[in-house]
Parts: structure tokens; C-alpha cells; sequence
């Protein structure tokens, strides 16, 4: 069973530039989240989708961020304009539907704004 | 709101000296209670959770409601328990994962 995926593995993109994330969960997750770990920080809480729904974008940090699941499958993260403070890796995680069931991870994002 | 707290950045041992890992926690109910691990160059695993109440590759972890924590331990740290170890809860129902800052355990041959 292949994990989930996600693309870019890494990105440097100049400040003002946009960058567009891809995750494709396991294959018949409902439930897709998006998380980030700035330097020397926790791993925070993006949103969450429940198919192509957003169930919770209460750790989506500002208007510059726009999660998308069109169709339930993959998701993309784009940032527009990024920032400098938005460097860090960008982690996606997929779950199915049964409550408790483990949350696998992709292996991350690393994103760099210089 | 509910908060995880990993009070070590590092944490240095000898192989086989016993480790341990803190892992404190608020949250007023009943959370679920899990210690993720990222070895280097993978991604983030799970590595065990306190409802199942298994060891795993020698870890336990007891979730302590007094004392709000959830430290994992091993009696006998081997090299490739080296890796970046992360402590999470869970609240009921679909929530998402709220995550520590992590401590890089390193094992010293």
C-alpha cells in the first residue's frame, strides 16, 4: 500500500513568489490534514478536510494560505505571496474514517523563502 | 485550549542506560495520548499510543491523569532509538493531533 505522498520534497522560492504543495493521501482516506513545524517550533495544526470539505482551518495562519481537496483526493497547499516566516516543512497526514484509527504521515515539505 | 509540553530540546544517554522521555499535557477531559518518532531521513511514525498499552521496539508509556503526563521510557537505550520523538493528544472525536516541540534523543555508542 503506498503512504502518503507528498511533492515538492523541497522548495526555495524568493519572497513575494507563490509555491503550490501537493499531498495525495492513502488511497480511501476521508479525513486529510495539514500541518508545519517552523524552526525550533512545534508542529502545528494547519486545517483538515473530511473528504473535499473543510472540517476545521483554525491553524490556517493567515489569508495567504489556500487548502484545497477538490474531488476528496489530493490536496494542495498554496501560499501566495510567501513570506520568510513561512519557511518550514509542511506535513501532510491521511486517516480513514473509523474514529481512533492511526494518522499516517507523508515525509514533509521542506520549504525555504529567502 | 490543549497544550503539550516537552520540556527537553536533547536528551544525551549511553547505550544501554535507561531513557527517559517527558511528556506533560493540559487538557481538562479525557485525551488520547501518543508518541510519534521521525528517525532520520524517514517520516513521522507512530510510534505507540496509551490506549493500546503495548510496548513497542522496548518503549511504554503510562499516562499518568494526576500528574497530566505521559513520559516514555525504555530501560536499555540502543543506538537506533536515536531520532526526533514527539508527544501528541488527541481529544474526543475527529480532532486533529495537537504535537510537543519534540526532543531529539541521541544514543552514545
Amino acid at each position: 500500500e503506498a503512504g502518503v505522498t507528498q511533492f515538492p520534497s523541497h522548495s526555495v522560492i524568493e519572497k513575494g513568489q507563490t509555491v503550490t504543495l501537493r499531498c495525495d493521501p492513502i488511497s480511501g482516506h476521508d479525513n486529510l490534514y495539514w500541518y508545519r513545524r517552523v524552526m525550533g517550533k512545534e508542529i502545528k495544526f494547519l486545517l483538515h478536510f473530511v473528504k473535499e470539505s473543510k472540517q476545521d482551518e483554525s491553524g490556517m495562519p493567515n489569508n495567504r494560505f489556500l487548502a484545497e481537496r477538490t474531488g476528496g483526493t489530493y490536496s494542495t497547499l498554496k501560499v501566495q505571496p510567501a513570506e520568510l516566516e513561512d519557511s518550514g516543512v509542511y506535513f501532510c497526514a491521511s486517516r480513514d474514517g473509523t474514529a481512533g484509527n492511526t494518522i499516517y504521515f507523508g515525509e514533509g515539505s521542506w520549504l525555504t523563502v529567502v | 485550549a490543549q497544550r503539550v509540553t516537552q520540556p527537553e530540546k536533547l536528551l544525551s544517554v549511553f547505550k544501554g542506560a535507561p531513557v527517559e522521555l517527558k511528556c506533560n499535557y493540559s487538557y481538562s477531559g479525557s485525551p488520547e495520548l501518543f508518541w510519534y518518532v521521525q528517525y532520520s531521513r524517514q517520516r513521522l511514525q507512530l510510534l505507540l499510543r496509551h490506549i493500546s498499552r503495548e510496548s513497542i521496539k522496548g518503549f511504554t508509556a503510562d499516562l499518568n491523569k494526576g500528574e497530566t503526563s505521559f513520559h516514555l521510557k525504555k530501560p536499555f537505550a540502543q543506538e537506533e532509538d536515536s531520532a526526533m520523538y514527539y508527544c501528541a493528544l488527541s481529544t474526543p472525536g475527529n480532532t486533529p493531533l495537537v504535537f510537543g516541540k519534540g526532543t531529539r534523543l541521541s544514543v552514545i555508542a
